[in-house]
């Protein structure tokens, strides 16, 4: 079955300085990787897609994810935090192989971003 | 501002009471899916339909139903409500039936519903 665990529940940066969000992925074929994030009191918003083209994956507003799959893993990174970026991010996977298009979500990693 | 369109925005109800939240997908998207977000359970897949078909089904509780209608807007109801079925309910829609590399869902702003 697929699944994804989100290492940290809680991540607090200053403004300016990286972000590291951790996933780890669980899956017996090539896995369907996204990153959502939420604001508060707002819908979830794409942010990037693993599509096997490249395991460098941009997405918008500067975040970036790296497939590894050794490591199964799917970390999202930014240079530069933002106070924008201050949200709730989630890891999501897809199974290919399913006969469905269902979302699984990992448990959220609330991003704080400090002046 | 992903196209797809939830109404209401909030809903405040008591227990035993039923409500019907509506979803357009959307323009081209055949599928959509209901999914609910709340604070013990985090976001969990409720319902897929496809072009009116129900597709596939998650941890929908049998108070909960849904439909999709021809012109491929969805309703989600729940009946019996009880104070647990508070929650931010999405939906969201693609294109195709199918998930896999790629095909993302685009989501609506959701519904919170507030069971008293």
């Amino acid at each position: 079955a697929q699944s994804v665990t989100q290492l940290d529940s809680h991540v607090s940066v200053s403004e300016g300085t990286p972000v590291l969000l951790r996933c780890n992925y669980s899956s017996s074929y090539s896995p369907s990787l996204f990153w959502y994030v939420q604001h508060p009191n707002k819908g979830l918003q794409l942010l990037l897609k693993y599509t096997s083209a490249a395991t460098l994956v941009k997405g918008i507003n500067g975040f970036e994810a790296e497939f590894k799959k050794s490591e199964t893993s799917f970390h999202l990174t930014k240079p530069s935090a933002h106070m924008s970026d201050a949200a709730e991010y989630f890891c999501v996977v897809s199974d290919p192989d399913s006969n469905t298009g269902k979302l699984i979500f990992g448990q959220g990693t609330t991003l704080q971003v400090k002046p | 501002d992903s196209g797809v369109t939830q109404t209401p925005k909030h809903l405040i109800t008591a227990t035993g009471q039923r409500v019907t939240l509506r979803c357009s997908p959307r323009s081209g998207d055949l599928s959509v899916y209901w999914y609910q977000q709340s604070l013990d359970q985090g976001l969990q897949f409720l319902i897929q339909y496809y072009n009116g078909e129900e597709r596939a089904k998650g941890n929908i509780l049998e108070r909960f139903s849904a439909q999709q209608f021809p012109d491929l807007h969805s309703e989600l109801n729940l009946s019996s409500l009880e104070l647990g079925d508070s929650a931010l309910y999405f939906c969201a829609s693609s294109v195709g039936q199918y998930g896999g590399a790629g095909r993302e869902q685009f989501f609506g702003p959701g519904t919170r519903l507030t069971v008293l």
